[in-house]
């Protein structure tokens, strides 16, 4: 079983909708839970991170950690065609290097 | 602010070949990271450095991969020889101490690997 679990997708829809991501993982001792976004040929980039369990917020999005669950979800309101990548999710603990453990990301496409 | 830079962009070897990959992390960031994304994975990480010093280095394999970060700056990664399982995006993200311990890192554009 991997640590984190992600559907690769790809994921299609209209602009405008809201998207929701998810990941499960398998090691209760992550602690800090971090969504990335990645373009075609490009390094991923850092969009939100959540220390624990909880929902934050930033602009049109949103993280959200269960932790009893071993659940985490991102949700994008308003998609643009521009939020068209592959959304990766990583987690790690709080404890040692600090090694960050990532999903295998999901396609995402937003039509216009 | 310049970001993580990484050179060559793009790289075609023949299998049992070397190869070399360059990364000059942004400036003042002791924390550098080699990550390995192969087509349809998430990146794993190769190998950590915290200035000069390797932290984690307990998914390189060693038999063909090296890094070194000479002087804490630049760092370099090679690879000796090639297999075709090598074929990947390798890419660099470094981090200041602060944003280490929270989450997070700096991404490079990365270097496409292509063995054949």
């Amino acid at each position: 079983q991997k640590e984190v679990e992600q559907d690769p997708g790809p994921l299609s829809v209209p602009e405008g909708a809201i998207v929701s991501l998810n990941c499960t993982y398998s090691n209760s001792a992550f602690q800090y839970f971090m969504w990335y976004r990645q373009y075609s040929r490009k390094g991923p980039e850092l969009l939100m991170y959540t220390y624990s369990s909880g929902n934050k917020e930033d602009g049109r999005f949103t993280a959200q950690v269960d932790k009893s669950s071993k659940y985490i979800s991102l949700f994008i309101r308003d998609s643009q065609p521009s939020d068209s990548a592959t959304y990766l999710c990583a987690m790690r603990t709080n404890t040692g290097g600090f090694k960050t453990i990532f999903g295998a990301g999901t396609r995402l496409f937003v039509k216009a | 602010e310049a970001g993580v830079a990484q050179s060559p962009r793009y790289k075609i070897i023949e299998k049992r070949q070397s190869v070399a990959f360059w990364c000059n992390p942004i400036s003042g960031h002791a924390t550098l990271y080699w990550y390995q994304q192969i087509l349809g994975q998430g990146p794993k990480l190769l190998i950590q450095f915290q200035n000069n010093g390797v932290v984690d280095d307990s998914q390189l394999p060693k038999d063909r991969f090296s890094a070194e970060r000479l002087k804490g700056v630049d760092s370099t990664l090679k690879i000796q020889p090639a297999k075709l399982e090598d074929s990947a995006v390798y890419l660099c993200a470094s981090n200041d101490k602060w944003r280490a311990a929270q989450a997070g890192a700096f991404f490079g554009q990365g270097t496409r690997l292509t063995v054949v």
